[in-house]
């Protein structure tokens, strides 16, 4: 069935560091959309890309979607300890799956101060 | 601003025991969709609604099924209540298709 995969699963990086986690899809995507989770919280929208090759930037975050969109990163220019948690991207199901969003499982950051 | 709410935070059960999670949102969305978390696997669905009364099944729905009876109201339903369903549960609601998804805070459900 269609997947939705992230690597690295954890990273860990030293404070003023950069981080940046990958996503690639099994299909191509109409959009990908990307969600923050704090420790102890629930997943929070951060942006969404829709156009092939498209790259959008927020403050110290930069988002990325490929040319063929199938994949898409998220790069954190200079971490803070704010940006610890975990990132998930996500696609809209196709076939039986139509409607919903398949979630990657995630790349969790620590950053040590 | 928008918000979605589920009826516990936390929630200590015993095997065998009904479960009902309540989850509530206030935007008018059509969809509303049920997860758990487990560390290491992610979000995995459980059963989604595309309007009120309907419900479809997710990727993992044993055990488990759901109502939909008002627009606002989701709710998960563990009909006996197993240890391998210690999890944390989330709720989220969104307007369209595959769009942006609004979480609740989540019930982190202990069953002993």
């Amino acid at each position: 069935g269609q997947q939705v995969m992230q690597i690295p699963q954890y990273q860990h990086v030293q404070e003023g560091e950069d981080f940046t986690t990958y996503c690639n899809s099994s299909t191509t995507l109409s959009n990908i959309q990307w969600y923050k989770q704090r420790p102890g919280g629930h997943p929070v929208f951060l942006i969404q890309l829709v156009k092939s090759g498209e790259v959008k930037k927020q403050k110290r975050l930069t988002f990325q979607f490929g040319e063929a969109k199938k994949n898409s990163s998220l790069h954190i220019t200079a971490t803070q300890t704010t940006d610890v948690g975990t990132y998930f991207c996500a696609g809209p199901g196709t076939g039986g799956s139509q409607g919903n969003l398949i979630f990657g499982k995630g790349t969790k950051l620590s950053v040590k101060p | 601003d928008v918000k979605v709410t589920q009826s516990s935070r936390y929630l200590v059960k015993r095997t065998g025991e009904k479960v009902f999670l309540e989850c509530v949102q206030d935007m008018d969305h059509e969809n509303m969709f049920w997860y758990r978390q487990d560390p290491g696997l992610g979000l995995r669905l459980i059963y989604f609604s595309y309007d009120v009364k309907m419900k479809e099944k997710g990727d993992i729905p044993e055990g488990y099924s759901v109502s939909r009876e008002k627009k606002e109201r989701f709710s998960l339903i563990l009909e006996s209540a197993s240890t391998n369903q210690t999890s944390m549960y989330l709720c989220a609601s969104s307007q369209g298709l595959a769009g942006e998804q609004f979480f609740g805070p989540g019930t982190r459900l202990t069953v002993l």
